[in-house]
């Protein structure tokens, strides 16, 4: 079992659609991140977060420490939220990865 | 942005011969980051390091070397590149707070490898 489990690997929705993409894990963490990533290979963080939640523009971010679960929001979500979505944890000196959701929004 | 930058961008070469990927920062940041990037695998972490001189192996390690020998540079190095070691390579860099990744991530463009 991975340390880091995405849910769904894969999500398409319509413009305007509430969007949630789910992270579970198994280790203790000092941190979890959300970052994105387009077409073309860049990748960008979107959140970096220990407890509750964060909030940027459209995006949210959850995080439930005791049930090792967090969960990213996107409302009102639109065509250029394409991309893959990641979770990572962060535990020690150490970055685990989820697989990644890729989420398509179609127009 | 934050100033991270990879080396080469793009390289094609033969199984065998040695590789040498380069990370340079000029943020000032202890964490530093290799990892791979395959199809239906997602992100996987081949080295760290947590400061000058001090490194650590990741999940996938074997067939990798890595050295920092300055806070600005971390290098990877395929000593004998195999067609398995074709891939995307990023670099990935975390704020010093004491914690690795207990800061905003930072990420170079990627470096694309194919080992023929």
């Amino acid at each position: 079992k991975n340390e880091v489990e995405q849910s769904p690997q894969n999500l398409t929705a319509q413009e305007g659609e509430f969007i949630t993409i789910n992270c579970s894990y198994s280790v203790g963490i000092s941190a979890l991140h959300w970052l994105q990533q387009h077409p073309g290979g860049g990748i960008v963080s979107l959140f970096m977060l220990s407890s509750g939640k964060k909030k940027h523009g459209r995006l949210i971010a959850t995080i439930n420490i005791q049930e090792k679960h967090s969960s990213l929001h996107i409302t009102a979500s639109h065509p250029r939220d394409s991309a893959v979505y990641i979770c990572a944890v962060a535990s020690g000196s150490r970055l685990t990865f989820g697989e990644g959701t890729q989420l398509t929004v179609n127009p | 942005d934050a100033g991270i930058t990879q080396s080469p961008r793009h390289k094609v070469t033969e199984t065998g011969t040695p590789v040498t990927l380069r990370c340079h920062q000029t943020e000032n940041h202890r964490y530093m980051y290799w990892y791979r990037q395959d199809p239906g695998h997602g992100l996987r972490l081949i080295h760290y390091s947590y400061g000058v001189k001090d490194t650590d192996k990741g999940e996938v390690s074997d067939g990798y070397s890595v050295s920092r020998s300055k806070t600005e540079d971390f290098l990877l190095t395929l000593e004998s590149a195999t067609s398995s070691q074709t891939s995307v390579y990023f670099c990935a860099i975390s704020q010093f707070s004491g914690v690795a990744g207990a800061g905003e991530l930072f990420f170079g463009e990627g470096s694309r490898l194919t080992v023929l």
